[in-house]
């Protein structure tokens, strides 16, 4: 199976701060990597496809860049309704695996 | 307004059967492949298993985890899949969210995904 390794686990930070996550994937996975938000006690929203490519209704200020194996999704400035856990997934093999999560909170 | 609604959930012993269904609205369900995704209490998300749509037969693919246990299965006429749960563990206790997947050949991404449903296996 490919694993999906993200870091950090968590991080605390501020309103207005630029904020990136890093997912790395133990084989090639071209751009077939999602990204997901979750809150607490709510179902997981879809927020990238494809690398880079932003869900309808999703805010510019997130983003997404990589290729091959390792990728990166930026909070250009993190607004208070963006305080969740954060996973990346790769849907290039089966099974599709996601990452640890990575859970983003206030400083 | 896409909506996937889960329904089946709730308290089963070991070893024994459970069925999940959902249901979806506001999207072109027949063109959709609908999978599911479970996140054990505490924990992360684990992919479970997803159902292509019938213009890729209808294939299955599923989660070592669950394989020979779980089937996937829909009926497109009325926007429903279907995920039955056999021989079932205490492991397999979870919150599953039903998802709808877009995509072609390889490349199947999740793009939506229900409110979830609490899956407890005890005795």
């Amino acid at each position: 199976d490919i694993q999906m390794t993200q870091s950090p686990s968590s991080l605390s930070a501020s309103v207005g701060d630029r904020v990136t996550i890093t997912c790395r994937a133990s084989q090639g996975i071209n751009n077939y990597l999602a990204w997901f938000q979750q809150k607490p006690g709510k179902a997981p929203k879809s927020l990238i496809h494809s690398v880079s490519s932003l869900q309808s209704g999703v805010p510019t200020r997130f983003s997404g860049s990589g290729y091959g194996t390792d990728f990166t999704l930026t909070i250009s400035s993190l607004q208070p309704e963006d305080f969740a856990t954060y996973y990346c997934q790769q849907y290039h093999t089966y099974p599709r695996t996601f990452g640890q999560g990575t859970k983003v909170d206030i400083k | 307004e896409v909506q996937l609604v889960e329904s089946g959930g709730g308290l089963v012993q070991p070893g024994r059967s459970l069925r999940l269904s959902c249901t979806g609205s506001g999207f072109s369900f027949g063109d959709y492949g609908m999978g599911w995704v479970r996140q054990a209490p505490g924990k992360g998300l684990e992919w479970v298993g997803f159902i292509r749509n019938k213009a890729y037969g209808e294939k299955t693919s599923f989660a070592a985890s669950v394989k020979d246990r779980f089937i996937i299965s829909r009926d497109d006429s009325n926007t429903i899949a279907y995920l039955q749960m056999d021989s079932l563990k205490t492991e397999d206790t979870a919150v599953y969210f039903c998802t709808g997947d877009n995509g072609y050949g390889v490349g199947w991404r999740i793009d939506y995904w229900g409110q979830g449903i609490l899956v407890t296996v005890s005795s």
